[in-house]
């Protein structure tokens, strides 16, 4: 199984600054068909569903505002909140879809 | 739109079954994966496995098979997933989650708003 390791668990960012998440996989998640990453970025907020922010490592949803962004290749991922609102406040979640088991990281708690 | 509509909240006793539901609408239910994905209380994400529509193929974690089933109805684009031998660990909010068009791969895109399933004695 591919393990997924988020760092850091919790992250505290004033209204405004960048919130940087990391994410590692145990092994490459790059895909040779089509030489994307098999890489996706979730928010959580309590008591809802996930929400799909970002897909192929860096590939932004529809309608996800364009301070998300995800970059990284292979095994080394982040997501990054450019300028913090106070309604990203949530657990983000990255989890590879390279190969079954479908894994998650363990998640990341971003406080203001 | 596209939506997924789980089931109500079941409390169940160790052993027992359960079975939740999703319904699908707004999109070709047998073009696209579904995943089923469960969060027990205060904790991250687990994939129980995925259901492929359109075959009924499936391919479970393996920490679920024997365990779990995934079938599903196209007349009612409705799909299922089914634990038996229900744990108290078990006790978990079930989702159930749009993934890629069958035969690619890609990321959860839709998810329903969950069902939970409390196993008490």
């Amino acid at each position: 199984d591919i393990v997924m390791t988020q760092s850091p668990d919790s992250l505290a960012v004033s209204l405004g600054e960048r919130a940087t998440i990391n994410c590692k996989s145990s092994q490459s998640v790059l895909s040779s068909s089509n030489n994307e990453n098999c890489l996706a970025w979730y928010q959580q907020k309590p008591g809802q569903p996930p929400k799909l922010l970002i897909y192929w490592a860096s590939t932004r949803k529809s309608g996800v505002p364009d301070r998300f962004s995800g970059s990284g290749s292979g095994t080394d991922f982040t997501l990054t909140i450019s300028s913090l609102q106070a309604e990203d406040v949530a657990v983000y979640y990255c989890q590879q879809y390279y190969s079954p088991p479908i894994t998650f990281g363990q998640g990341t708690r971003l406080e203001i | 739109q596209v939506q997924l509509v789980q089931s109500g909240a079941e409390v169940k006793k160790p052993g027992a079954s359960v079975k939740v539901s999703c319904k699908a609408s707004g999109y070709t239910f047998t073009g696209y994966y579904l995943h089923w994905v469960r969060q027990a209380p205060g904790q991250g994400l687990e994939w129980m496995g995925w259901i492929n529509p359109n075959s009924g193929g499936t391919n479970y974690a393996q920490k679920f098979q024997g365990w779990v089933t995934m079938t599903r109805d196209t007349s009612i684009t409705t799909a299922y997933m089914e634990l038996s031998r229900l744990r108290s660990d078990d006790t978990a909010v079930y989702y159930c989650a749009r993934g890629a068009e069958v035969g690619k791969r890609d990321g959860m895109d839709v998810w329903g708003q969950g069902t939970t399933v409390t196993v008490s004695s």
